[in-house]
């Protein structure tokens, strides 16, 4: 069946570092990929997307690059700042788009 | 793009009672669907509401426990039955859409949530 996997956390970086939260997949078909963030407190919003191989999904500073060669979604951030901190969710929505899948979330901490 | 509205927003309530969930939706849309988020939890799917027969459930879930109903395109509701502390929640009201931008593309949109605490 269709699943996520994205490394566990929490991820402790200082502000400006480079972040990478790994993401990896299995699914039938040709799913569209997602990375969500859920901010303290608050529900969950979309950040970023990408439908097809090789699309890249940008947003706020953050990119993440649809690879189906190696069945990944990583997120990426060139200089991360503290109101950055939050829970990142990958995602998938399967073919047909019935329902998504969701990874176990990482929390990430961003230090002044 | 898809509006979503919940009620209510959160609830505090006791052992054993019941809670329905209000799902609200700005236009007609086929797919919808309710999610749980247990405290430091990621999402899991509790059900597809469909509209004209009953939900389809997820494995663990049950019809007795998360009545669903689905009167037409814009709305839904979840019932949290004789509720216990273990209920304590996050509960997601999410609908499915195509994004038009590319065939067979679809985006899902989700509700702001409903915070369920039960004592």
């Amino acid at each position: 069946g269709n699943s996520v996997t994205q490394m566990e956390g929490p991820v402790t970086l200082s502000e400006e570092a480079f972040l990478t939260i790994n993401c990896t997949y299995t699914a039938t078909g040709y799913p569209s990929l997602f990375w969500y963030v859920q901010y303290p407190g608050e529900g969950l919003q979309l950040l970023l997307k990408a439908t097809k191989a090789d699309d890249k999904g940008s947003n706020k500073g953050f990119e993440a690059t649809y690879r189906k060669e190696t069945t990944s979604f990583h997120l990426e951030k060139g200089s991360v700042q503290v109101s950055d901190s939050a829970v990142y969710f990958c995602a998938l929505l399967n073919t047909g788009g019935f329902k998504t899948i969701f990874g176990a979330g990482t929390r990430l901490f961003v230090k002044a | 793009s898809a509006v979503i509205s919940q009620k209510p927003s959160r609830d505090i309530c006791q052992r054993g009672t019941s809670l329905t969930i209000q799902c609200q939706v700005d236009s007609q849309v086929t797919m919808m669907f309710w999610y749980r988020q247990q405290p430091g939890q990621s999402l899991t799917l509790i059900a597809t509401a469909n509209q004209g027969s009953e939900a389809t459930y997820e494995s663990g879930f049950v019809i007795d426990k998360f009545p669903i109903s689905r009167p037409n395109l814009t709305f839904s509701t979840l019932t949290v039955s004789n509720m216990s502390p273990e209920d304590s929640s996050i509960y997601l009201c999410s609908v499915s859409t195509t994004s038009g931008r590319a065939l067979g593309s679809y985006e899902q949109f989700f509700g702001p949530g409903t915070r369920l605490t039960v004592l």
